[in-house]
């Protein structure tokens, strides 16, 4: 149990424009989404935080205008990239929560490049 | 706020034998979770052990154990009979709070482990 799915797993994207994220518990409900981005050979970097059905809470120094997220349902949260520029390229991956235990479930992460 | 430190970037280790990855971290909370990962060439992020702060006897899951020294906030995952599978980045991690009140993990740097046959 404790499945966790992002889609798409491989994405490349011109510069100026946006990107969908997709994070998916798929066999628990998660209240809470977190959103990582893993550079090269680095470790991963907490973005922000997302709890069903209010808003995200940012890390500092993330962009909350560039990085939209948004976690409509119990299983379900999106990571906008909007406005994509080169230097967002980078390893994203998405974790979710199940209540009752501290553990936090991991998605198989996402390639993003942006030419 | 808190830090992991993984002062080992890069460990060997020969088939069969034992090897221990060390993690040292940095809190002034007295109740908290540490957890280590593995991180294959795939990229999925998999839960290794996990030790909670309030139990004085160290985690262990089949192969992996670990020696938690709270006093010394010392946090090492020792792997006995290394196996081919267990190459793969290992990231210590701590279960902090954010400023709105939510968890996160803190990550160290990581350790890459080598297993040669």
């Amino acid at each position: 149990g404790a499945v966790v799915s992002q889609h798409p797993s491989r994405v490349i994207c011109k510069s100026g424009t946006s990107v969908k994220i997709e994070c998916r518990s798929l066999d628990f409900q998660a209240t809470t989404m977190f959103w990582y981005r893993q550079f090269p050979k680095q470790s991963l970097m907490l973005m922000a935080t997302s709890n069903e059905g209010s808003k995200a809470t940012y890390e500092q120094g993330v962009e909350k205008d560039k990085f939209l997220i948004n976690h409509a349902s119990l299983t379900l949260s999106t990571l906008t990239v909007t406005s994509a520029h080169p230097e967002d390229s980078s390893f994203y991956i998405c974790s979710a929560g199940r209540g009752g235990t501290y553990e936090q479930y991991f998605g198989p992460g996402t390639r993003l490049t942006v030419t | 706020a808190q830090t992991v430190t993984q002062s080992q970037p890069e460990m060997s280790v020969q088939e069969a034998e034992t090897v221990t990855l060390s993690c040292t971290y940095d809190t002034s909370e007295s109740d908290y979770y540490l957890f280590w990962y593995k991180q294959p060439p795939s990229r999925q992020m998999i839960l290794v052990i996990r030790q909670e702060a309030y139990k004085q006897q160290n985690a262990t899951e089949n192969r992996f154990s670990v020696n938690f020294q709270k006093a010394a906030k010392s946090f090492s995952l020792k792997i006995s009979d290394s196996q081919l599978g267990d190459a793969a980045m290992y990231f210590c991690a701590y279960r902090s709070w954010n400023q709105g009140g939510s968890e996160k993990l803190v990550f160290g740097k990581g350790t890459k482990l080598t297993v040669n046959p």
